[in-house]
C-alpha cells in the first residue's frame, strides 16, 4: 500500500533555515501536502502543491518536489521559536480526497 | 476564516460505552471526513463522506464504527462499543470539492477509554 514515510526530528538555531524531508511511494499521487500541529492543538495546512509542480514559495515557506525520486521537502527560511512543531507530510491520489500521512517530524527550534 | 469544529475536546468513558464525537463541517464543503491519531503514532484515515453516503472507509472502521449526518450542519461519528484501543485523537475533516482541495481539519477530540 502507499506508505510516507519522514525523519522523527529536526533541531535548529531560531534565524537559521529548517529543511524537513518527506518520502512517498505513491506514483500516483496528485497532490501533497504538509501541516503544522502544536501541542494539544490540531492539525493546520500550511501549504500544498500539485504533482505537476516542481517547486511553491509562500511567504517563508518553500516545497520543492521531486517527483522522479517521490521526494517532498518543506524549508522554512529565517526560523522562529514560534515554529516548533510536528511538521506532517500528506499526499493523495484520488478524487475522494483520502490523506496518507508520514509520522510527522518534530522541529525543535533553539534560541 | 471558517474553521471545522469538533464536542467535546475531551471526552473519558468507560470500556463497552457508546461515545458520539460530534462535528461541524465548514458550510459550503461537499466532502468529510474522520480520521485518528493514537498516541505517537500517525494520523490514520478512517472515513470519507459525500452526497449522504460513505464513500471510502479503512480496515479500522469496523461495524463498531458509524458516520451520520443527521441535519445539513453535523457529522458525527459513532463508536458502539468502545475499546482501550481506541483511546486516540479522532479528528473530523472537510473539503469543498474533488480534486485536491485544500482539506481542512478541526482541533480534534480526545478520546480516552478506561
Amino acid at each position: 500500500g502507499e506508505d510516507v514515510e519522514q525523519s522523527l526530528f529536526l533541531s535548529v538555531r531560531e534565524g537559521d533555515s529548517s529543511v524537513i524531508n518527506c518520502t512517498y511511494t505513491d506514483s500516483s499521487s496528485t497532490y501533497l501536502y504538509w501541516y503544522k500541529q502544536e501541542p494539544g492543538a490540531g492539525l493546520q495546512l500550511l501549504t500544498y502543491i500539485f504533482s505537476n509542480m516542481d517547486m511553491k514559495q509562500d511567504q517563508r515557506l518553500t516545497v520543492l518536489l521531486n517527483k522522479k525520486d517521490k521526494h517532498l521537502s518543506l524549508r522554512i527560511a529565517d526560523t522562529q521559536t514560534g515554529d516548533s512543531a510536528i511538521y506532517f507530510c500528506a499526499e493523495t491520489d484520488n478524487q475522494g480526497g483520502k490523506l496518507i500521512f508520514g509520522q510527522g517530524t518534530e522541529l525543535s527550534v533553539k534560541p | 476564516e471558517p474553521e471545522v469544529t469538533q464536542t467535546p475536546s475531551h471526552q473519558v468513558t468507560q470500556m463497552g460505552q457508546e461515545v458520539i464525537l460530534r462535528c461541524v463541517p465548514i458550510s459550503n464543503h461537499l466532502y468529510f471526513y474522520w480520521y485518528r491519531q493514537i498516541l505517537g503514532q500517525k494520523v490514520e484515515f478512517l472515513v470519507s463522506f459525500y452526497n449522504n453516503e460513505i464513500s471510502e472507509k479503512s480496515e479500522i472502521f469496523d461495524d463498531q464504527f458509524s458516520v451520520e449526518r443527521p441535519d445539513g450542519s453535523n457529522f458525527t461519528l459513532k463508536i458502539r462499543s468502545t475499546k482501550l484501543e481506541d483511546s486516540a485523537m479522532y479528528f473530523c475533516a472537510s473539503m469543498p470539492a474533488s480534486s485536491g482541495n485544500t482539506i481542512y481539519f478541526g482541533e480534534g477530540s480526545w478520546l480516552t477509554v478506561v
